[in-house]
């Protein structure tokens, strides 16, 4: 399974966009990279999925760079409701066989 | 869509009852389901991977006679949490996934005391 590493935290002001960078350097060729939003006392909420360069929805964006080694959720103008952890996942097909979540990155955002 | 129910949100029980909790994919059918158990402050910890039909899938240190795990439905999988104590109360977390290629979708957890 590959290994994730995220910030523990990050600060932002209301209405910046934020970056969130996670580090994936055993990546396999058959993994997927999977981004997932939780708030205290629920579960973990979908957020955006890729494989290789730039996937934007209505949420978000993912960046991944050609090595695939690391990717960058970024979410723009950020409200005070984006406050929660964000988890990166890394897998084959966004989760067929079993992902570990690691620490995830909580994210303050203030007004 | 992609919707993912899980039933009871919250529940209290004295110490050595039995507790079933319900993950349901409303909009979908689900061929394989995750339990997840997550301890305050701390990241989820994978449990169990169920396949419609099949036996469940435990992590190691997850006691398969304690954490009794049903998925007789492409739409429902049940956990029970036997002889409960309070070292069990956690917050329980399902997802479901349709299939290959598509992400794990989760439910709202249950949050589980046990006095």
């Amino acid at each position: 399974l590959a290994k994730t590493t995220q910030p523990i935290s990050m600060d932002s002001y209301e209405g910046q966009e934020v970056n969130i960078t996670c580090s994936h350097n055993n990546i396999a060729t058959n993994d997927y990279i999977t981004w997932y939003q939780q708030f205290p006392s629920q579960g973990p909420r979908f957020i955006i999925q890729g494989y290789k360069t730039k996937v934007t929805n209505e949420v978000a964006s993912l960046f991944i760079p050609a090595d695939r080694k690391s990717s960058t959720l970024s979410l723009p103008r950020v409200s005070l409701s984006d406050t929660a952890v964000y988890y990166c996942l890394v897998g084959p097909s966004g989760g067929y066989q079993k992902v570990t979540f690691g620490i995830g990155t909580k994210l303050q955002v203030i007004p | 869509g992609a919707v993912v129910s899980q039933h009871p949100s919250w529940v209290i029980c004295k110490s050595g009852t039995s507790v079933k909790i319900e993950c349901r994919s409303l909009d979908f059918q689900a061929t394989t389901m995750f339990w997840y158990r997550q301890f305050p402050k701390q990241s989820l910890m994978l449990m169990a991977t169920s396949n419609e039909g099949s036996k469940a899938t435990y992590e190691q240190g997850v006691e398969k006679d304690k954490f009794l795990i049903n998925h007789a439905s492409l739409t429902l999988s049940t956990l029970t949490v036997t002889s409960a104590h309070p070292e069990d109360s956690s917050f329980y977390i399902c997802s479901a996934r349709s299939d290959t290629n598509q992400p794990q979708h989760f439910g709202d957890g249950t949050r589980l005391s046990i006095l």
